[in-house]
């Protein structure tokens, strides 16, 4: 079952602040986020395990919820270099470090001057 | 360190035609993915290889075959391409604990 993203876009100026959801109908092992700039590939953002804790990557931060099967991507003091579609992965633990991500259909950000 | 290069980069097939999209990793993952891209989308699993030597479907198999030749090499076949098949194609590795590392894509139209 694909993740669901919200929101679909989001246009912000720089130093704003936004929130990317991801949520899920299935129980949550893992989420996974990315970030993918146009015609290029995806590039890892950071992964979130099972056990509800936050991580952080500069600005962009990141919480997961396993009860309500939610994550969240925090974009804070946003910068133009933030633009992108961000994708959200999930998916168990299938051994041998592989998962079989899902990904959601993606939230395109945009920021400007 | 090359990462993970996929070949070639763009291709064009005519309907029924063959070919077979290459992807090799450098960086001595166990795991390896392939994934098509489609507008709207969002990536879609094809087949995946947890380790060498084996392989499973994922989301949307029909229509493709793999190989997974060593630890490095995983290539994935299109038998008899249709024109549905256009879309961008991402090869990935990964490690434990760690995200993917996909490739460039390859970009594969189909007429």
């Amino acid at each position: 079952q694909q993740p669901v993203q919200s929101p679909q876009a989001v246009i912000l100026r720089e130093g704003e602040d936004a929130v990317i959801n991801c949520s899920s109908s299935k129980a949550l092992y893992s989420v996974h986020w990315y970030r993918q700039k146009h015609g290029e590939a995806p590039v890892f953002l950071m992964i979130l395990l099972k056990g509800g804790e936050q991580k952080g990557h500069e600005k962009i931060s990141a919480s997961f919820n396993e009860k309500k099967q939610q994550s969240s991507l925090y974009l804070t003091a946003s910068q133009l270099s933030y633009s992108g579609t961000y994708f959200c992965g999930t998916g168990p633990y299938s051994g041998a470090g592989s998962y079989q991500l899902t990904f959601g259909k993606g939230t395109k950000l945009s920021v400007i001057p | 360190n090359a990462g993970v290069t996929q070949t070639p980069k763009f291709q064009v097939l005519k309907t029924g035609q063959s070919m077979t999209l290459q992807c090799a990793q450098d960086m001595n993952h166990n795991s390896m993915y392939w994934y098509r891209q489609d507008p709207g989308m969002g990536l879609r699993l094809i087949y995946y290889s947890a380790s060498e030597g084996t392989t499973d479907k994922g989301e949307v198999p029909n229509g493709y075959n793999v190989s997974r030749l060593n630890k490095r090499e995983f290539s994935l076949r299109l038998e008899s391409a249709a024109p549905s098949q256009t879309s961008v194609y991402f090869c990935a590795s990964k490690v434990s604990a760690e995200g993917y590392t996909f490739g460039s894509g390859t970009r594969l139209t189909v007429v």
